[in-house]
């Protein structure tokens, strides 16, 4: 089993561009969330899903878009970069509502 | 709404001594709890959880946590600290009500030889 596999685990982007991270899990799970991690500041929520097909906005959504078209897939985008993106982004997904999320490594972002 | 409060940032103890993190949170009704633990450059990884079962729970690495309905708290233990212990260590709720999680701002564990 792979878990939660997130892509790139780097990446430095200017300001205004776009990109999107990638988030696979191979573990059949329903829910699947976004999370940044910042010093000092715990894990925030960026979006979650609850299955394919369905999202919803986190505590931080601004300047960010979800999608879940399959179970296995939940793509994050940035639709036009800022330095205050800059952070540590995981994705993370879990297969009913008691238990424990599972998280993928990280993609660590720049924005310069 | 619901919160999850970490007492302390960081927390220093030396090797074998015992480790004490603490967790309180806010609920209108019990909600499912959970330790993570994050090592340097790596994902959370799941330390253990409660879900209304017993409220002494054990999980891995030795860590062990207890579910205090009085006093809203989950506060993280290990009798005898080990030089691997030393990590970030997030307490996280679940409300039983919603799809959310809430995670602590984490705590810093050091041990010192």
């Amino acid at each position: 089993n792979a878990g939660v596999t997130q892509t790139p685990k780097f990446q430095v982007l200017k300001t205004g561009q776009s990109m999107t991270l990638q988030c696979a899990q191979d573990m059949n799970h329903e829910y699947m969330s976004w999370y940044r991690q910042d010093p000092g500041m715990g894990l925030r929520l960026i979006h979650y899903s609850v299955g394919a097909g369905i999202t919803d906005q986190g505590e931080v959504p601004n300047g960010y878009n979800v999608s879940r078209s399959t179970t296995e897939d939940f793509p994050l985008r940035l639709l036009s970069a800022a330095p205050s993106q800059t952070s540590v982004y995981f994705c993370a997904s879990r297969i009913t509502v008691n238990y424990g999320y599972t998280f993928g490594s990280g993609t660590r972002l720049t924005v310069v | 709404a619901q919160s999850v409060t970490q007492l302390g940032s960081h927390v220093s103890v030396s090797e074998g001594a015992l480790v004490l993190l603490r967790c309180n949170y806010s609920s209108s009704v019990p909600p499912y709890l959970f330790w993570y633990v994050q090592y340097p450059n790596q994902g959370l990884q799941l330390l253990l959880k409660y879900t209304s079962a017993a409220t002494l729970v054990k999980g891995i690495n030795g860590f062990e946590a207890e579910f205090k309905k009085s006093e809203t708290s989950f506060h993280l233990t290990k009798p005898s600290a080990h030089m691997s212990d030393a990590a970030e260590y997030f307490c996280a709720v679940n409300p039983n009500t919603g799809n959310q999680f809430y995670f602590g701002t984490g705590t810093s564990l050091t041990v010192i030889p």
